[in-house]
C-alpha cells in the first residue's frame, strides 16, 4: 500500500480563520513533506520532516506552522493567510532522507482558497 | 543555478499516437522521478530511475545522468494519459530537497 491521505480535500478560510491539514501515511515512512503548488505551476517544497524533527524549513512565512505529532501523522497550522496563499497543498512521504532509494509519495493534496 | 527544465511545455495528440518527453537538468542527481499530475491535482508515481532505463506497461523512461536528461516515452496514448507530466530530481548537492520541473502538459483527443 503506497497510500497518503489528506484532508480535507477543499478548505475556503477567511484572512483571520485559523485551521490545520492534516496527512497520514501508514507505510511505516520515516520522513514527510509539505509542497505548495499554485496553479499552472510545478510544487514547490516548504518544510521536511525527518524522524518526526524538521529537519528543512525552505524560507516559509511563520503563518504556516508544520507539526509531526508522530511517524504517520503531518500537521500544517495555517493562521492569518493571504489570498496569495491559495494554492494546492500537498503531501508527500519516503522511507527516510538518508535511505537510497528515496522514492517520494503524494497525497491527492488539499485546495486551499482563502478569502 | 539550479534548473530542470522539461520539453516541450504543450503537446498535443490524436489517441494511439507516441510521444517523447523530456527533461534536462543542470547538476549531478541522487534521485530522479516521474510524475502524472491529473486533472484533480493528484501526483501519480510513475517512475524512480535516477538512471537507466524501466519500462511498465505504455510506458517507459530512460535517464542518463553523465548526459543530465530523461527521457519519458508514451506509447499508444489514451485520452486518460492527458494531464501534466513533471519530472522531479534531488540534486547531489541539495538534500532531500525535490526539484520539480516546469512539466509538459499533455493532451490525448480522441
Amino acid at each position: 500500500d503506497t497510500e497518503v491521505t489528506q484532508t480535507p480535500k477543499h478548505l475556503v478560510m477567511g484572512m483571520t480563520n485559523k485551521k490545520s491539514l492534516k496527512c497520514e501515511q501508514h507505510m511505516g515512512h520515516r520522513a514527510m513533506y509539505w509542497y505548495k503548488q499554485k496553479a499552472k505551476k510545478p510544487p514547490e517544497l516548504m518544510f521536511v520532516y525527518s524522524y518526526e524533527k524538521l529537519s528543512i524549513n525552505e524560507s516559509v512565512p511563520s503563518r504556516f506552522s508544520p507539526e509531526c505529532p508522530n511517524s504517520s501523522l503531518l500537521n500544517l497550522h495555517l493562521h492569518a493567510l493571504q489570498p496569495e496563499d491559495s494554492a494546492l497543498y500537498l503531501c508527500a512521504s519516503s522511507q527516510g532522507v538518508i535511505v537510497v532509494p528515496y522514492e517520494q509519495y503524494f497525497g491527492p493534496g488539499t485546495r486551499l482558497t482563502v478569502t | 543555478g539550479i534548473q530542470v527544465e522539461q520539453s516541450p511545455p504543450d503537446l498535443i495528440l490524436q489517441e494511439g499516437a507516441n510521444s517523447t518527453l523530456r527533461c534536462n537538468f543542470s547538476d549531478s542527481v541522487n534521485n530522479l522521478q516521474w510524475f502524472h499530475q491529473n486533472p484533480w491535482g493528484q501526483l501519480i508515481n510513475l517512475f524512480y530511475i535516477p538512471s537507466g532505463t524501466k519500462q511498465n506497461g505504455r510506458l517507459s523512461a530512460t535517464t542518463v545522468a553523465t548526459e543530465r536528461y530523461s527521457l519519458l516515452y508514451i506509447s499508444s496514448s489514451q485520452t486518460t494519459d492527458s494531464g501534466v507530466y513533471f519530472c522531479a530530481v534531488e540534486f547531489q548537492t541539495g538534500a532531500n530537497n525535490l526539484f520539480f520541473g516546469t512539466g509538459t502538459r499533455l493532451t490525448v483527443i480522441p
